[in-house]
């Protein structure tokens, strides 16, 4: 499953395809970029990062791809299982360290 | 364990109450930071502290005070001239030598009645 376009709020996967996450930045400046993952009534957990000096960052099952050409985003997560079920936020960060987060994807995935 | 919380986990209160929200790390972080999240919304920047006894207004910081008196405490003060109280609470903590991950608590949910 993907979610293309500035925001698409809900993308729903099957359990084992691959997910992926867009998110659109809008500060030319953001020099560091965050992935968040909130499960209902939780705090966000990190999943991964990226500083914008690099174009791709791998963790396990996910892996974050940064287009500064186009100020563009994307999380993947690899072989996406039920406890991938949650909201995704994007957030971005330039020189004074304060994080400004999208309006956040969520994923639903499938049995 | 080395962590954030947040307490209480539910708060209610009347309308023309003031409520203090406590968030506690153990991380020896430097900065703190509170964000109000409302339904099917992003999170927005309340207030942030870089170092105690100081702290910065964030995007939404208008029926809202803090204090930073210890580096482990950051505690929020919704006022009762804070139009729209009712939301999701965050509080978070991070190094601030950065920019860098920033560690969340688990959230107070405060309704007003």
């Amino acid at each position: 499953g993907e979610s293309v376009g500035l925001h698409l709020p809900t993308l729903s996967v099957q359990e084992g395809d691959n997910s992926i996450i867009n998110c659109a930045y809008s500060n030319s400046a953001s020099d560091y970029f965050i992935w968040y993952k909130q499960e209902s009534g939780k705090g966000p957990q990190f999943i991964i990062d990226i500083r914008s000096n690099m174009d791709k960052r791998q963790g396990q099952r996910v892996t974050v791809l940064l287009n500064k050409t186009v100020k563009h985003l994307s999380l993947q997560i690899a072989a996406t299982q039920p406890g991938d079920s949650a909201v995704y936020f994007c957030a971005e960060t330039y020189n004074d360290y304060k994080l400004s987060f999208g309006a956040g994807t969520t994923v639903t995935v499938r049995a | 364990d080395g962590g954030i919380t947040q307490s209480p986990k539910y708060l209610f209160r009347k309308e023309g109450q003031n409520v203090t929200l406590s968030c506690e790390q153990n991380l020896n972080h430097d900065a703190m930071y509170w964000y109000r999240q409302d339904p099917g919304q992003g999170l927005r920047l309340i207030y942030y502290s870089q170092i105690v006894n100081d702290f910065q207004k964030g995007d939404i910081a208008e029926g809202y005070s803090v204090s930073r008196e210890k580096k482990e405490s950051f505690p929020l003060t919704v006022t009762s001239a804070q139009k729209n109280p009712t939301a999701f609470y965050l509080c978070a903590s991070s190094e601030w030598e950065g920019p860098n991950e920033q560690f969340f608590g688990p959230g107070t949910r405060l309704t007003v009645l």
